[in-house]
């Protein structure tokens, strides 16, 4: 079946330090990959996505590139700030199976910014 | 527009008991999907419901079920309740169907069962 195994930390940095968080999949198809994260006491809330091989998803300085070849697709960001501090998770949706909204998520990040 | 709302948002309950936990999806939101998250097992999938008909099913038992109405609000029930049901469970709803959706998460309903 379908898989997301994301390094599990946690993590902790300095701010403006360089940011990676590794994920790799396991699809049977061409799965549809999402980066989501949680801040403490709330749901979840996406960051970026990409939907095709060689797709970089961006948002709020957060970059990914779905490597199809790799089957990555690695969190980054260039200088991290204590408002990111947060839980990150990669997951993937394979819609071609029958069309499901169904979410796969890996296990989670810990990512902890210290002024 | 208004976010998905999850209620209760805290809930304690005795081993055996059931509950019932409700989500309303965004306006205008059809599909209606269900997590569990909990410390060792993260993040998994209970079931999407879209239409009123749930569209696919996780591997959970048959004391978890689910709804979802006219409207696309949507419940969930657990009956016979263990304590390994403690979790956080999460609400989510996305407007279609379809590749590379976002879905729109709620809150949360914080389960403690004793």
């Amino acid at each position: 079946g379908n898989s997301v195994t994301q390094m599990e930390g946690p993590v902790t940095l300095s701010e403006e330090a360089f940011l990676t968080i590794n994920c790799t999949y396991t699809a049977t198809g061409y799965p549809s990959l999402f980066w989501y994260v949680q801040y403490p006491g709330e749901g979840l809330q996406l960051l970026l996505k990409a939907t095709k091989a060689d797709d970089k998803g961006s948002n709020k300085g957060f970059e990914a590139t779905y490597r199809k070849e790799t089957t990555s697709f690695h969190l980054e960001k260039g200088s991290v700030q204590v408002s990111d501090s947060a839980v990150y998770f990669c997951a993937l949706s394979d819609n071609a199976q029958g069309g499901s909204e169904k979410l796969v998520f890996g296990k989670g990040t810990k990512l902890t910014v210290n002024p | 527009k208004a976010g998905v709302t999850q209620t209760p948002r805290y809930l304690i309950k005795t081993r055996g008991q059931q509950v019932t936990l409700s989500c309303s999806p965004i306006s205008g939101h059809r599909s209606v999907s269900w997590y569990q998250q909990t410390p060792g097992q993260g993040l998994q999938f209970l079931f999407e419901y879209f239409s009123e008909t749930q569209r696919n099913k996780g591997n959970f038992p048959g004391r978890f079920s689910g709804r979802q109405f006219s409207n696309s609000r949507s419940e969930m029930n657990v009956s016979t309740l263990e304590l390994g049901d403690s979790a956080l469970y999460l609400c989510a709803s996305t407007p279609r169907r379809g590749r590379g959706n976002e879905q729109y998460f709620g809150p949360g309903t914080r389960l403690t069962v004793t």
